[in-house]
């Protein structure tokens, strides 16, 4: 089975710009999961969609959004980009049997955004 | 709230020495999970064990071992006879069970480990 895909795996914008980073499951996975990685912050868990529908968000300004398609492929956008956005923006996908138990989450390699 | 806390920033070894990675979890949380992920230059999260909170049996995985205690909320992982291609950043990480958790993993900040030849 095919792992988590993520493009692009490097970008560079510079500020003010916006992008759009892509995120595609494993076949079958219906839960998608966003994450910004930074040295300064660590691992910090941005959103979650499952079945098109954004069921959980982090604390980060709306300038960062996304959304979950019927294949279960997501995006993520961020809007008028800022110096502080760079960092390594990583996607993982579950299972999701069921509502009541917590899937192991499978990691993508990953978008490394750098913001000039 | 969540909190993961993994005091060892970074540890160094000597191929075939016995490493342990340290993890000290918080949460109000009756049910929970506990995960341990690598990370190698590549960038990748590797997902490596799982454990519920209700399961505290330990475990072993070839030269992996896992030692969770709820008592002192710690997840502790050992590495046995390191080999060089341990070489990574090791990820602690908790989730509850769903709610306000879902599809979120709390991260501790990582400890980084070298092994050297």
């Amino acid at each position: 089975k095919a792992g988590v895909t993520q493009t692009p795996r490097y970008l560079i914008k510079t500020r003010g710009q916006q992008v759009t980073l892509s995120c595609s499951p494993i076949s079958g996975h219906r839960s998608v999961s966003w994450y910004q990685q930074t040295p300064g912050q660590g691992l910090q868990f941005l959103f979650e969609y499952f079945s098109e529908t954004q069921r959980n968000k982090g604390n980060f300004p709306g300038r960062f959004s996304g959304r979950q398609f019927s294949n279960s492929r997501s995006e993520m956008n961020v809007s008028t980009l800022e110096l502080g956005d760079s960092a390594l923006y990583l996607c993982a996908s579950s299972p999701k049997r069921g509502t009541s138990d917590t899937d192991t989450q499978y990691f993508g390699p990953g978008t490394r955004l750098t913001v000039l | 709230a969540q909190k993961v806390t993994q005091a060892q920033t970074e540890i160094s070894v000597v191929e075939k020495e016995d490493v342990t990675l340290d993890c000290v979890y918080e949460t109000r949380d009756t049910t929970y999970y506990l995960f341990w992920y690598k990370q190698p230059p590549s960038g990748e999260l590797v997902f490596l064990i799982r454990r519920n909170s209700f399961d505290e049996q330990n475990e072993i995985s070839g030269r992996y071992s896992w030692n969770f205690q709820k008592s002192t909320s710690s997840f502790n992982f050992t590495i046995t006879a390191s080999q060089v291609v341990d070489s990574a950043v090791y990820f602690c990480a908790l989730s509850g069970p769903g709610g306000t958790s879902y599809g979120k993993l709390t991260f501790g900040q990582g400890t980084i480990l070298t092994v050297h030849p």
